[in-house]
Order: C-alpha cells, then structure tokens, then sequence
C-alpha cells in the first residue's frame, strides 16, 4: 500500500524559478490538502481539495497554486520561488464530510530557495 | 480563533518510565483532539483521536490520550516509554461543527527517550 506519494523528495530552486509539487493517493479519498512544516511553527495549511473539482485557499495561500488533476491527484505549484518558501511540504488526504477522519501525509518535499 | 498549545518543546524519558506529553487547547464548542507522530523524514503519523464519549482514548502503540473538558487538554501517554518512541508528536483540534480543513496543529513535541 503506497498510501500518499510525493515527489520530488528533495528540490533547490533559485529565487524566481519555479517548480510543481506532486502528490498522488491511492486510498480512494475525496480530500487532499497541501501543508508546510516549519521549525517552531507547527504545520500550516497552504491549500486544500475537498473533493474532485475543487480548490480552496488555507492558512498561508500566497505564492502558491493548486491543481486537483483527479480524485487521485492534486499538485502544488510555485510560480516564482522566493527564500521564504523554504520549507518542508506534506501533502495530505482524508475522507471529506468526516471532520473525524485522520489525515493520511505523504513523506515531504524538502524545498529550499536560495 | 482556534489554537493549540504544546508547552514542552523537548521531552526527555528513561526507557520504561512513564511518559505524558502535554497538549491543551482553545476552540469554539466542543472539539475533535488528534495525536500524530512523526519520525524523521517522514510525514506525520495518526496516533490516536478524541470524538465523545469516554475521556480516555487508546491508541496505537500502547499509546492513550486523556481529554479533559475543564482543563481544556488532551495529554498523550505511554505507561512504559521505549527507545522508538523517540520522534516528534503534534496535537491538533478541530470545531466539531468545522470540516477537516479547520483543523490547527501546535508546533511538537520532541520525546527523547534513552536507555
């Protein structure tokens, strides 16, 4: 059971590239969401699906887009990569409509901006 | 607004004592309570979760966690800690009447467990 994948694993851009995050899930879920991991600051929700066809902002939303491909797949984009988006991104699934659901994570992007 | 609170940046535990990490919260009405795990490099791990009904909740890995509502916290705890246990541990919370979007994570816990 591969359960979340994400890929790269790791990515080291200069400030202006830009690059696509990929996440795929095989547990049939309606949900995905996007979540960066920085020291001391616990994790924050950048954006999330909450089913096929749609896409809404989370808690840090700029300088990102998202795309949900299917209901497998839901990629994160950063148009023109600034320092400050270093950081570790997680991408997430759950089921939708059952707020106790836990959230499945894949294994991280490790970003850094130079 | 929401929040969670993890008081103790670094728990350190010898092998077979008890463990308790300390999580307490803020949220309007009444809350959904995770414990996750994450070991390095790796993404987080759902440990254990806080519906309703009794106040103790068991998890995985002989983990359990007790809510309590006047206190506002959800301590994780382990009666009989173990070298692997050693990872970052996240709690979270989320509105019951919210969606799994709502829901804020504290910023971990290091449990350091040693011989």
């Amino acid at each position: 059971n591969a359960g979340v994948t994400q890929t790269p694993k790791f990515q080291v851009l200069k400030t202006g590239q830009s690059m696509t995050l990929q996440c795929a899930q095989d547990m049939n879920h309606n949900s995905m969401y996007w979540y960066r991991q920085d020291p001391g600051m616990g994790l924050r929700l950048i954006y999330y699906s909450a089913s096929e066809g749609t896409t809404d902002k989370g808690e840090v939303p700029n300088g990102y887009n998202v795309s949900r491909l299917n209901k497998r797949e839901f990629s994160l984009r950063l148009e023109s990569a600034a320092p400050s988006q270093t950081s570790v991104y997680f991408c997430a699934s759950s089921e939708w409509g059952q707020g106790y659901s836990p959230l499945h994570f894949g294994n991280g992007t490790r970003l850094t901006v130079t | 607004a929401q929040s969670v609170a993890q008081p103790e940046d670094q728990v350190n535990v010898a092998e077979g004592n008890p463990l308790t990490v300390k999580c307490t919260y803020s949220v309007s009405g009444n809350p959904y309570l995770f414990w996750y795990v994450q070991y390095p490099n790796r993404g987080l791990q759902f440990l254990l979760k806080y519906i309703t009904g009794d106040n103790l909740v068991k998890g995985s890995y002989g983990f359990e966690a007790e809510f309590n509502k006047s206190q506002t916290s959800f301590h994780l705890k382990k009666p009989s800690a173990l070298v692997s246990d050693s990872a970052l541990y996240f709690c979270a919370v989320r509105p019951f009447t919210g969606t799994a979007s709502k829901l804020t994570f504290g910023t971990g816990t290091r449990l350091q467990v040693t011989l």
